[in-house]
């Protein structure tokens, strides 16, 4: 089974409008982070924001949330206002307690275009 | 403070050459990942060092590749002899401690063609 799923390989959305991009996980952990990444055309990966499992309260950073349902098991990111500058793959991310190895798994990425 | 930095930015080369890509670490990170992006297999890790130790090299295709890190600032990942399917982007990333909501930071990347 995937430990992390993005369901959405793209997505479209009108300039500063609020996007959400899709994001379930799945572990046995009571302890675990995750990770949302940024990947514009140019290439390089960029960290956005991450959420504890013991965290109460959603991550924000600037324009992006998570919106953290633990029961559900999703991490679903939004970012607010879009800009052109939005557009590029987003992933998703989580590390695990078990094992002691900590090793982040990535999803598949979801391309998202901004359309002016 | 400067990021990962990574070189080359881009590769060509030929089928049967050795290809080596280089990694600086941000400093004070104890964690080093090697990552490889292709449109099949999205991204995957290769290796991760400790404190300059391989910890799991599993995610090593096979034993044309290799990785050192010689030192807490230094790190290569060579291809010998490299071949068409090598074409790829390779990531180098580094961590500071590990734990679960230690954030990695990535290179830019190097992107690989074999011919």
């Amino acid at each position: 089974a995937q430990k992390i799923t993005q369901t959405q390989p793209g997505m479209f959305v009108q300039e500063k409008e609020a996007v959400t991009l899709d994001c379930t996980y799945d572990t046995s952990d009571q302890s675990y982070g995750l990770f949302w990444y940024k990947q514009p055309s140019s290439g390089e990966m960029i960290f956005l924001i991450y959420q504890g499992s013991y965290d109460e309260q959603n991550a924000t950073e600037g324009r992006y949330s998570l919106n953290f349902q633990k029961a559900r098991k999703s991490a679903n990111l939004v970012i607010s206002a879009s800009q052109l500058g939005d557009s590029a793959m987003y992933f998703c991310a989580m590390r695990e307690a078990s094992g002691g190895s900590y090793i982040p798994t990535f999803g598949r990425g979801t391309s998202l275009i901004v359309h002016p | 403070d400067a990021g990962v930095i990574q070189s080359p930015r881009h590769e060509v080369t030929e089928m049967g050459q050795e290809v080596t890509l280089r990694c600086k670490p941000i400093s004070g990170h104890d964690y080093l990942f090697w990552y490889r992006q292709t449109m099949m297999r999205g991204l995957e890790l290769l290796i991760y060092f400790n404190n300059n130790v391989p910890i799991d090299d599993s995610g090593m295709p096979e034993d044309r590749f290799s990785a050192k890190m010689p030192n807490a600032s230094f790190s290569t990942l060579k291809i010998q002899p490299s071949e068409p399917r090598d074409s790829a982007v390779y990531f180098c990333a580094s961590s500071f401690d590990g734990r679960v909501l230690d954030t990695q930071y990535f290179g830019p990347g190097t992107r690989l063609t074999v011919l």
